[in-house]
């Protein structure tokens, strides 16, 4: 039983360009989650899908966007890159209105340059 | 944002010593906590979660500690392994709901052969 997947790994980007993230939930999962992890920092709540729709957001600015698909993966957008979007990008997938099992990735590492 | 905070940075234990990780939380609203451990390269994962409603519970080698009178959360390591090294986070939910948790800025732990 496959538990979530992100892809691509790694990642570099210039400043400016526009980068898409994806994520496959675990087995079983409806909901998806998206976190933002600075070198050092405990992860911070970007927002998350569920039923196709974002159901709750974090205070990131509109550059960031997201997508769920009738399959329940995800993907995550970042257009206009800045060099402080570096990070660790991670997502996390659970099950219902209470987020059963909420599982973690093991994210995507992106550097801006 | 709500503050999920540790009081130290970087814990170093000798293998089969007992750890504890402490964790300071400031939204009395918060209901449910989780501690991740994570590894170097490798995205949270899930040790052991506590409702507001129980104040002590325990899973194989951890226990979990919550002080709800002074927003204190701790987390017990029973015979410290060396595959325990690694960074530890507590989280919180923050608002009453379960679709994000706020999480600090992390403890590592470094285990002593």
């Amino acid at each position: 039983d496959a538990g979530v997947t992100q892809s691509p790994t790694h990642l570099i980007k210039t400043r400016g360009q526009q980068v898409t993230l994806r994520c496959s939930p675990k087995s079983g999962h409806d909901t998806v989650s998206w976190y933002q992890q600075a070198l050092g920092q405990g992860p911070q709540f970007i927002f998350q899908y569920y039923e196709e729709e974002e159901r709750q957001r974090g205070n990131f600015p509109d550059r960031f966007s997201g997508h769920q698909f009738p399959n329940y993966s995800s993907e995550l957008n970042v257009n206009a890159l800045l060099l402080g979007d570096s990070a660790l990008y991670l997502c996390a997938s659970s099950f219902g209105a209470d987020n059963y099992g909420y599982t973690f990735g093991s994210g995507t590492r992106l550097t801006v340059v | 944002g709500e503050s999920v905070g540790l009081h130290l940075p970087t814990l170093s234990v000798q293998e089969g010593d007992n750890s504890i990780i402490n964790c300071a939380y400031s939204n009395s609203a918060s209901d449910y906590f989780i501690w991740y451990k994570q590894e170097s390269g490798k995205g949270p994962q899930f040790i052991i979660d506590i409702r507001s409603n129980m104040d002590k519970r325990q899973g194989q080698r951890v226990t979990v500690l919550l002080n709800k009178t002074v927003k204190h959360l701790s987390l017990q390591i029973a015979a410290t392994q060396p595959g325990d090294s690694a960074v530890y986070f507590c989280a919180e939910n923050g608002d009453y709901n379960f679709n994000k948790f706020y999480f600090g800025s992390g403890t590592k732990l470094n285990v002593k052969p």
